[in-house]
């Protein structure tokens, strides 16, 4: 069965950083790329990175480049999102995302519960 | 910047149609994979449809899509209404930058 499960989320200053994980099981998570979707309070859903099942090649929205980064590490099968220079309007549930193949063509098919961040002196 | 566009809301009867759209901003949306993800009030989203057309196993018949170039837009169905299938629907789809873009979400109501 497929499984991913974010852990990480908190409560963080503005300015704070915090890191978020996925830990994915049930699929041979190399072979997949991954993704970070964010869904702040009564808004919709916001695509924030994705990454190649490899890892060489990650993308970003224009909201979070050069704050976020994401990564992974197939050894593990967990997905990585570092977040820096956290903003009150980063504040949301991150959900972690299983797309359907290894490079980047992002069509989600798994999703995991999410975690939540809240940026808030 | 690509866009995508759903109706803010729809509505209707339990065993009726509903169908609800969501249009393309530019170039065309048949040229790369629609998805759309049902998102029921305090639970993860789930995919009921992917690559325009198809459903993941165990996802009923009763929903389908589709694309019409004609109009730009891409379309999710859902026959048959059942009260469990009030939740938020978002389609989704990326352009040639890599650049995902969900649509605002439609909200569902079955009454």
């Amino acid at each position: 069965e497929v499984q991913v499960l974010e852990s990480g989320g908190g409560l963080v200053q503005p300015g704070g950083s915090l890191r978020l994980s996925c830990a994915a099981s049930g699929f041979t998570f190399s072979n997949y790329a991954m993704s970070w979707v964010r869904q702040a309070p009564g808004k919709g859903l916001e695509w924030v990175s994705g990454v190649s099942g490899s890892g060489g090649s990650t993308y970003y929205a224009d909201s979070v480049k050069g704050r976020f980064t994401i990564s992974r590490d197939n050894s593990k099968n967990t997905l990585y999102l570092q977040m820096n220079s956290l903003r009150a309007e980063d504040t949301a549930v991150y959900y972690c995302a299983k797309t359907l193949s290894s490079g980047w063509y992002p069509r989600f098919d798994y999703w995991g519960q999410g975690t939540l961040v809240t940026v808030s002196s | 910047n690509f866009m995508l566009t759903q109706p803010h809301s729809v509505s209707e009867s339990p065993g009726k149609t509903v169908t609800i759209s969501c249009t393309g901003s530019s170039g065309s949306i048949a040229s790369n994979y629609v998805q759309w993800y049902q998102r029921r009030p305090g639970s993860a989203p789930t995919t009921v449809i992917y690559e325009d057309d198809r459903r993941p196993s165990g996802v009923p018949d009763r929903f389908s899509g589709s694309i019409d170039s004609s109009s730009n837009s891409a379309s999710l169905t859902i026959s048959g209404l059942k009260t469990e299938d009030e939740a938020d629907y978002y389609c989704q789809s990326y352009d040639s930058s890599s650049s995902v873009e969900f649509g605002g979400g439609t909200k569902l109501t079955v009454l």
